[in-house]
């Protein structure tokens, strides 16, 4: 249904790594189409953290980090907090659309 | 600070037209990709379309049919038009600002539905 593949769900407890996979194609990822990803906790809408693969925004905490390879990017957490609670999607333009292309969305528990 | 606000009517009915607006304040319009987003429990995050401030527009194909996106730079806001909805099209609508494919500025969103 999604052109992006992401686990419905991940957890951990808090100070761990938790890492959030997104798996696309030849039409988005693996044509070399950048890779952004959003936070969203409930009631509001969805932040960005991470921008073109790896850049942070400001004010992102560096315990946030991006990946890119081939067709698929990775989000990583570490230090986890009881406040990166919360869903998570990934995004990136894909060439059959002419436009975005999201992810499923993985839940984020915080043990 | 740069905000984007979605007005509108919460409720339409089968087979008529929703019409939104964003109004973009704390930033000029001009440049970006200002950006038209829904998001359902059944089918997540759906990207409707973008209007560059030049005019040009691109729709998701699923939706090119029904959907219009114009912009009024002189009034710094941009519109989505939904014609004959149904109630697949009940979902939380989002307008976004994208300086190129990233989604860097979200409104607080719109909850339409879609009822009789």
């Amino acid at each position: 249904q999604f052109l992006l593949t992401q686990p419905p769900s991940v957890s951990g407890a808090p100070g761990q790594r938790v890492t959030i996979s997104c798996t696309g194609s030849s039409s988005n990822i693996g044509s070399g189409h950048d890779v952004h990803w959003y936070q969203q906790v409930p009631g509001s809408a969805p932040k960005v953290i991470i921008i073109d693969n790896s850049r942070r925004p400001s004010g992102v905490p560096d315990r946030f980090s991006g990946s890119k390879s081939d067709t698929s990017a990775s989000l990583a957490i570490s230090g986890l907090q009881a406040e990166d609670e919360a869903d998570y999607y990934c995004h990136s333009f894909d060439s059959s659309l002419r436009g975005s292309a999201f992810g499923g969305g993985t839940k984020l528990t915080v043990l | 600070q740069m905000q984007l606000q979605e007005s509108g009517p919460g409720l339409v009915k089968p087979s008529e037209t929703l019409s939104l607006t964003c109004v973009v304040s704390g930033d000029s319009i001009s440049s970006y990709y200002w950006n038209w987003i829904r998001q359902s429990p059944v089918k997540g995050l759906e990207w409707i379309g973008y209007i560059y401030y030049r005019g040009n527009t691109q729709y998701n194909p699923s939706l090119k049919s029904r959907v219009t996106i114009s912009i009024d730079t002189s009034r710094t806001q941009f519109s989505l038009r939904l014609t004959s909805v149904t109630a697949a099209d009940t979902a939380m609508y989002y307008c976004a600002r994208a300086p190129n494919t990233a989604l860097e500025f979200w409104g607080q969103g719109l909850l339409v539905t879609v009822s009789s």
